[in-house]
């Protein structure tokens, strides 16, 4: 059964401590994308990554981190730097074709709560 | 910067009745549009991708129409059904400030379908 998988699915973070969201997937995608959701906002990106031991900033990287060591994982680490990580985190990964884009699949969310 | 602006933002109607939700985008250097369906505290769920050379995709019920020289795009959702009830989300794809595969999403449109 090919798809993408996120864990946890709620998370609660202390103040100061660091904490990885896990995403993986089986469905053979180069690219992979995380995502942050607030109420009212949309979605924007933090990270994404279009091939292995590669991967860029998006509109909102600071107090984040991810690594891309296998095609099928994809970590974000959110640090102690990030003043507000209240949120529902959303990874996705497509086929990426250069400028050929496919569908985007999307995981079913990690909930993050500072307490 | 790409910026997405969905209406109305919420929208209620009774059940079997067609409706059109409206998106429109600033940058219309696009390279295609998704359509995605969100249910509360879930992950995403592509509807329709249209290719920037299409003007519109179909699948069952649902009809997808994309103007990109005018930068707006539609989703037309015939008989509507209490099960269509979610959040409606468009999600232009590259633009000239980012690359084919990222997405810039509107903060969406939540729909009730009412018995």
């Amino acid at each position: 059964d090919g798809g993408i998988t996120q864990s946890p699915k709620y998370l609660f973070r202390k103040e100061g401590q660091n904490v990885t969201l896990s995403c993986e997937q089986n469905l053979n995608h180069d690219a992979m994308y995380w995502y942050r959701q607030d109420p009212g906002q949309g979605l924007r990106l933090i990270y994404y990554s279009q091939i292995v031991n590669d991967f860029q900033k998006g509109d909102i990287a600071e107090g984040y981190s991810v690594s891309r060591e296998k095609k099928e994982s994809f970590p974000l680490t959110v640090t102690s730097a990030q003043k507000n990580p209240t949120a529902f985190y959303l990874c996705d990964s497509m086929r990426y074709r250069g400028l050929c884009t496919d569908t985007q699949y999307f995981g079913p969310g990690t909930r993050l709560t500072v307490l | 910067k790409q910026e997405v602006t969905q209406i109305p933002a919420a929208l209620s109607v009774p059940e079997g009745e067609n409706l059109v939700l409206n998106c429109s985008f600033t940058d219309s250097a696009i390279y295609n549009l998704q359509w995605f369906r969100q249910d509360p505290g879930k992950g995403l769920t592509s509807l329709l991708l249209i290719q920037s050379s299409q003007r519109e995709q179909t699948s069952g019920r649902l009809n997808a129409s994309l103007d990109k020289s005018s930068g707006r795009s539609t989703l037309y959702i015939a008989a509507s059904q209490p099960g269509d009830s979610a959040t409606y989300l468009c999600a232009p794809a590259g633009g000239n400030t980012g690359t084919a595969s990222k997405l810039t999403f509107g903060t969406g449109t939540r729909l009730q379908v009412t018995l």
